[in-house]
């Protein structure tokens, strides 16, 4: 099993929909959790971070995390054919130590559709 | 969001040529400085981790004597490839982990491509 799942896609929505990423994790003590956006060519850029059970908003994004499900993920509400992107679920598992390396999943291609 | 530059963003070289990569955090001190590689349409790869002042932590496969790299400060790492061969052209990408947060924030990344 892979630390970090991710489907790989791509995901398609129409522009002003709701897209919903999700990511499993397989470490149940992991305390940070983040989603990250890469457009093709680019860097990541964090758009967000969660740390506790619950709901976090920011703007268009909503993150969820659920630890008893080792599940996370990521709304994005009125999709705009700029939000295309590949999403990077990332983990810090306490198996990375001091250092908290970033576990990635693989991304999800999300496509809005004009 | 945290600043992290990166430079260059591009740079073409000769096989058997050494190239340099700097990365620099620009309004935040990073404890832990990480770099990755990445091939066109595949997942960030984890090369190293790089602590200021300490000797940097390669994964497995990453060729250390190659891939030579120097934290001199809390905000500034370096990536040197050395002796460079085709195999070698990627994009590379630098990320500093802020403290308190563990968030990391990435740098925009340098094409490496050898000719």
């Amino acid at each position: 099993q892979k630390e970090v799942e991710q489907n790989s896609g791509p995901l398609s929505v129409p522009e002003g929909a709701i897209a919903s990423l999700n990511c499993t994790y397989s470490d149940r003590v992991s305390q940070s959790f983040f989603w990250y956006r890469q457009y093709s060519g680019k860097s990541p850029e964090l758009i967000m971070s969660i740390y506790s059970n619950g709901d976090k908003e920011d703007g268009r994004f909503t993150a969820q995390l659920n630890k008893a499900s080792q599940y996370v993920s990521l709304l994005i509400r009125d999709s705009q054919p700029s939000d295309s992107a590949t999403y990077l679920c990332a983990v810090n598992p306490p198996s990375s130590g001091s250092a908290r390396q970033l576990t990635f999943g693989s991304g999800t291609q999300l496509t809005v559709l004009p | 969001g945290a600043v992290v530059s990166q430079h260059p963003s591009r740079v073409i070289c000769k096989s058997g040529t050494s190239v340099k990569i700097e990365c620099r955090s620009l309004d935040f001190q990073a404890t832990t400085m990480f770099w990755y590689r990445q091939f066109p349409k595949q997942s960030l790869m984890l090369m190293a981790t790089s602590n200021e002042g300490s000797k940097a932590t390669y994964e497995q496969g990453v060729e250390k004597d190659k891939f030579l790299i120097n934290h001199a400060s809390l905000t500034l790492s370096t990536l040197t490839v050395t002796s460079a061969h085709p195999e070698d052209s990627s994009f590379y990408i630098c990320s500093a982990r802020m403290g308190l947060t563990n968030e990391q924030y990435f740098g925009p990344g340098t094409r490496l491509t050898v000719t």
